[in-house]
């Protein structure tokens, strides 16, 4: 399957400070998707972006699919943003999920 | 539109068993895909379903299984529960296939 890297592995802000993740994939994707995982569990979608830049808020994404990477922005982060973000990559079918980065953010 | 509804939210079961989970997808959603999240190893793909049919599924023994109905709607069915077995169960729709996935609360189980 498509290996797929997240980095850093956790990180820790202050309220009001930006952050850049990141997401490797090994192989070309169809399609690729951003997840925000909340502490109960939910997984919400953020953002499907397999190429191109779409921003929603202080959120924006960024993929490279001809270089194999995606970037997830946040800014003026709030208390509300902590929580795991994973970035998911789909060939053919499967959909294949990173390791996730875990944000916390400090009032 | 309701989102993703899964039940039951919490299971405990012991080792040996077998449980079913459901999960209802967004109305007029016709595909429903199965995963396991446990802290070791991570968000894993268990199977898709579209229109009745397994058109996927992941490298899990075969204990694990699943259908869907006419409705769309999915269960899945763990035979045979190993402690190992015990996770966060995620189902998720789409309208289509290789579309933005809408995923439900999970149903964490917990295999003693």
């Amino acid at each position: 399957g498509i290996q797929v890297e997240q980095s850093p592995p956790d990180l820790i802000l202050q309220e009001g400070a930006n952050s850049t993740l990141r997401c490797n994939f090994s192989d070309s994707v169809n399609n690729l998707q951003w997840f925000h995982q909340n502490p109960w569990g939910q997984l919400i979608n953020l953002f499907y972006i397999p190429s191109g830049t779409k921003q929603n808020g202080r959120l924006s994404a960024t993929t490279v699919a001809t270089e194999r990477y995606s970037l997830l922005y946040i800014s003026s982060s709030q208390t509300t943003d902590s929580g795991v973000y994973f970035c998911a990559v789909s060939g053919a079918n499967n959909l294949f999920f990173g390791t996730g980065t875990r944000l916390t953010v400090i009032p | 539109k309701a989102g993703v509804t899964q039940t039951p939210r919490y299971l405990i079961k012991t080792r040996g068993q077998q449980v079913t989970l459901s999960c209802s997808p967004i109305s007029g959603h016709r595909s429903v895909s199965w995963y396991q999240q446990t802290p070791g190893q991570g968000l894993q793909f268990l199977f898709e379903y579209f229109s009745e049919t397994q058109r996927n599924k992941g490298n899990f023994p075969g204990r694990f299984s699943g259908r869907q109905f006419s409705n769309s709607r999915s269960e899945m069915n763990v035979s045979t529960l190993e402690l190992g077995d015990s996770a966060l169960y995620l189902c998720a729709s789409t309208l289509f296939t290789q579309e933005t996935q809408y995923f439900g609360p999970g149903t964490r189980l917990l295999v003693l």
